[in-house]
């Protein structure tokens, strides 16, 4: 089966943490995409890449880190800068301009 | 500035009954549109996507939207709610980024609730 996938489902992190979020596809995706959603709201952009070995922050990018070392990986490090962690990770993949992007199932982080 | 306004965060409807859920946007040309849905801890699936073909667009599972350019709206229809509509919808508007791919900007949502 094609699609994203996400790990791990759920997440604890003690404060002063770094933890990484895992994303892979095997659609064939050039562009990746990370973000988050809170209770209540639409989702966020944290980052974005459009081709392997190339990122660019998107509108929430501090706290955090990516790296796209291969076009199906695009993994997510939450650092202790950020200060507020505790949400839902969504990470996504499209293929170009007006495409729709594809979605994983998600990573709930909690911060104890 | 793209922009994405749901104007109800709460939609309640009894099965059987029409859904109507409401979006309004902001372009400065012409625009892609697109309606998620998102069931409770789960990932985003795409409903249905406008862009710029028919007017009225048909998605999955009996959903369907329409595109009014002159009212700037793009709201989400379905003649006869089923239980397992129920979830949380997301109208999106995408804007080109620099490169040739979209940034997808998404309203706050609307939780729409199905009763028997």
């Amino acid at each position: 089966d094609g699609g994203i996938t996400q790990s791990p489902k759920y997440l604890f992190r003690k404060e002063g943490q770094n933890v990484t979020l895992s994303c892979e596809q095997n659609l064939n995706h050039d562009a990746m995409y990370w973000y988050r959603q809170d209770p209540g709201q639409g989702l966020r952009l944290i980052y974005y890449s459009q081709i392997v070995n190339d990122f660019q922050k998107g509108d929430i990018a501090e706290g955090y880190s990516v790296s796209r070392e291969k076009k199906e990986s695009f993994p997510l490090t939450v650092t202790s800068a950020q200060k507020n962690p505790t949400a839902f990770y969504l990470c996504a993949s499209s293929t170009g301009r007006n495409n729709e992007q594809f979605f994983g199932p998600g990573t709930r982080l909690t911060v104890l | 500035a793209q922009s994405v306004t749901q104007l109800d965060s709460h939609v309640s409807v009894s099965e059987g009954t029409p859904v109507l859920l409401r979006c309004n946007y902001s372009s400065s040309y012409s625009p892609s549109l697109f309606w998620y849905v998102q069931h409770p801890n789960k990932g985003l699936q795409l409903l249905l996507k406008y862009t710029s073909a028919a007017t009225l667009v048909k998605g999955i599972n009996g959903f369907e939207a329409e595109f009014k350019k002159s009212e700037t709206s793009f709201h989400l229809t379905k003649p006869s709610a089923h239980m397992s509509d129920a979830a949380e919808y997301f109208c999106v508007v995408s804007t080109p980024f620099s490169g040739g791919y979209n940034k997808l900007i998404f309203g706050a949502g609307t939780r729409l609730a199905v009763h028997p």
